[in-house]
Parts: C-alpha cells; sequence; structure tokens
C-alpha cells in the first residue's frame, strides 16, 4: 500500500526566514507526485505535479524536487500570504494518497 | 482554469436525514472524487468515479452512496445521516495525468 508522510506536522516561520519541507513516500512505479496549498476553510489548490528524480518545478517563492524516496518543497524568503497548510499525494491509478500535511505559519 | 463547484458551502442536517451533496466540473473531465476531511485524520476517498454511471468505493464508503448520471455532475448521497458524519466534504476532477482539482468544499452538521 502506497505511504506518504510529511514533515514536520508544522512550521513557524519568520517572514523572510526560507525553509524546507519534506514529504517522503513509498509507491511501486511512481506515476506522479503532487503538491497542494490548502488555505483554512477552502478546498486544496493544485501547485505542482513532479514525475522523475531530479525533477523541479517553481511558482513564485514555492519550489518543489524529487528525489527517488521524497520530495521538497521549499520556501524562499516566505511572506505572511505564504501561511497555509501544503499537502503532497502520490497517484494510484486513478487515485492520489495524500499525506497528513505541513503548517505553516509566517509571521510578520 | 478548471471549475469545479459545490452546492453548499455550510450545510445543518439533523440525524436521520437524506443527505444530497452536489458537484459540478466545467472541464470534462473523466474522473471524479469525494473525500472528507477531519482534523487530525487528513482527506479520506469515500467515494470516486471514472465514466458517467460508474463508481468505485475508496477507503470509507459505509454510510454512504454516489450517483454520476451526467459527466459533470457527481453527488454524494448520505442516506440517513449521523453525527459522525460531521465533517468538510471535498469533490475533486482529475485530468487523465492525475492532477486532482477541488472544489470549495461544504462544511456538513449533523445535529
Amino acid at each position: 500500500e502506497d505511504q506518504v508522510t510529511q514533515s514536520p506536522e508544522a512550521l513557524r516561520l519568520q517572514e523572510g526566514e526560507s525553509s524546507s519541507l519534506n514529504c517522503s513516500y513509498t509507491v511501486s512505479g511512481l506515476r506522479g507526485l503532487f503538491w497542494y496549498r490548502q488555505d483554512p476553510g477552502k478546498g486544496p489548490e493544485f501547485l505542482f505535479t513532479l514525475y522523475s528524480a531530479g525533477e523541479e518545478k517553481e511558482k513564485e517563492r514555492l519550489k518543489a524536487t524529487l528525489t527517488k524516496k521524497e520530495s521538497f518543497l521549499h520556501i524562499t524568503a516566505p511572506k505572511p500570504e505564504d501561511s497555509a497548510t501544503y499537502l503532497c499525494a502520490v497517484r494510484d491509478d486513478y487515485k492520489l494518497s495524500f499525506g497528513a500535511g505541513t503548517t505553516v505559519t509566517v509571521r510578520a | 482554469d478548471v471549475k469545479v463547484t459545490q452546492s453548499s458551502r455550510y450545510l445543518v442536517k439533523r440525524t436521520g436525514e437524506k443527505v444530497f451533496l452536489e458537484c459540478v466540473q466545467d472541464m470534462d473531465h473523466e474522473n471524479m472524487f469525494w473525500y472528507r476531511q477531519d482534523p487530525g485524520l487528513g482527506l479520506r476517498l469515500i467515494y470516486f468515479s471514472y465514466d458517467v454511471k460508474m463508481k468505485e468505493k475508496g477507503d470509507i464508503p459505509e454510510g454512504y452512496s454516489v450517483s454520476r448520471e451526467k459527466k459533470e455532475r457527481f453527488s454524494l448521497i448520505l442516506e440517513s445521516a449521523s453525527t459522525n458524519q460531521t465533517s468538510m466534504y471535498l469533490c475533486a476532477s482529475s485530468r487523465p495525468t492525475g492532477e486532482q482539482f477541488f472544489g470549495p468544499g461544504t462544511r456538513l452538521t449533523v445535529l
């Protein structure tokens, strides 16, 4: 069974303090790793898809990277509006298996 | 942009009532999904559908049923609502490459 583990559970950052979130996975034959952002009381918002080790994707202050066993979401010089829960997921046929998420709080 | 809409943002129902949650997507996606999300338990898949009139059970289908009569619409039905079904319900549709796009969610409270 696919497993997705995210760490840390929570991350408190000062504005401008860069950091990384980890998503480790066990899956037989990766068919896509996905990152989402979720704000309180809202549905997850799609950020990135990664397919193969070495691949990187960027969007504003966020950069996602992928190795054979884990993915990192790097947040560079975060701002308070980057505060959210970040979810990763791996594809299993039609479905996605989600991690529990990392809640990021950025203080001004 | 992909648009997934859900019929209600907030819903309050009584124990034993039949509850319908509706979801509509405008991107002609084949696959649609219903999840519930609870604090500490994350996103859990209830049902999904990979084609009109086709459905598959997810991880927690007990107490729920679904209907997909048209490609763009996927309904979740609580046959007899119970207090343990109080939750945030999220609908999604996906591209063939797997990316899922979520609706805004329905916060259901069963009293």
